[in-house]
């Protein structure tokens, strides 16, 4: 099955420890990229990345980091996480950047105490 | 950056009723995207439109990319319950994608 995956899918931590959250995709799709939700600002880009080893910022990229060594994975990493990071996150993916829909995983909720 | 304005902020409809919301921008886009969210999981793609002017369905579901490339909505005929959920539009423009705030539909049985 064509899919995305995420994991965790829920996550509570401290302030400060690092932590990563993973994502995977089955399509072969070049292009991947990470949002965040929260209430009444709908998602909001925090990177993306167009092929292996090439990413870049979006809209909101302060605090987190990514990195993209195979084509499949796309991980998000949270050096030093804080309470304002507490949102609802997505990895989605599509075959190219551009023109292209892109297809989103389950989400992962973290809580940053 | 750019920033989309999608409207009616939350719906709460008779079941058969037709409902209509739609997304405005100051920017252009090339590309307009409708998802709808269900809770606990990821935005689904509802419709992708990719020209100006372009009108394009998917069963109950009709959208249309508007011809300045700043807006674009979306109509559901004759709702059913589980047509609720969120339903978010989203522009696109060089290899970023951005996201109105969303509509909330809740429909009455």
């Amino acid at each position: 099955e064509a899919q995305v995956t995420q994991n965790p899918r829920y996550l509570i931590t401290v302030t400060g420890k690092k932590l990563t959250v993973t994502c995977s995709q089955n399509m072969n799709h070049e292009y991947m990229s990470w949002y965040r939700q929260d209430p009444g600002l709908g998602l909001r880009q925090i990177y993306y990345s167009m092929n292996v080893e090439v990413t870049d910022k979006g809209d909101v990229p302060e605090g987190y980091k990514v990195s993209r060594k195979e084509k499949r994975n796309f991980p998000l990493i949270l050096e030093s996480p804080s309470p304002n990071q507490t949102s609802l996150y997505f990895c989605a993916s599509s075959p190219r950047g551009g023109h292209y829909e892109q297809y989103f995983g389950p989400g992962t909720r973290l809580t940053v105490t | 950056g750019q920033q989309l304005n999608q409207s009616p902020q939350s719906m709460f409809i008779q079941e058969g009723e037709d409902v209509s919301m739609n997304c405005t921008s100051s920017s252009i886009f090339n590309t307009w995207l409708w998802y709808k969210q269900d809770p606990g999981e990821g935005p689904v793609l509802l419709i992708a439109l990719y020209k100006a002017g372009e009108l394009t369905s998917n069963g109950r579901l009709t959208a249309q990319f508007g011809t300045t490339r700043k807006d674009s909505f979306l109509n559901i005929s004759a709702s059913i319950p589980s047509d609720v959920g969120i339903y978010f539009c989203a522009g696109q423009y060089g290899n970023k994608l951005v996201f109105g705030a969303g509509t909330i539909l809740r429909v009455k049985s």
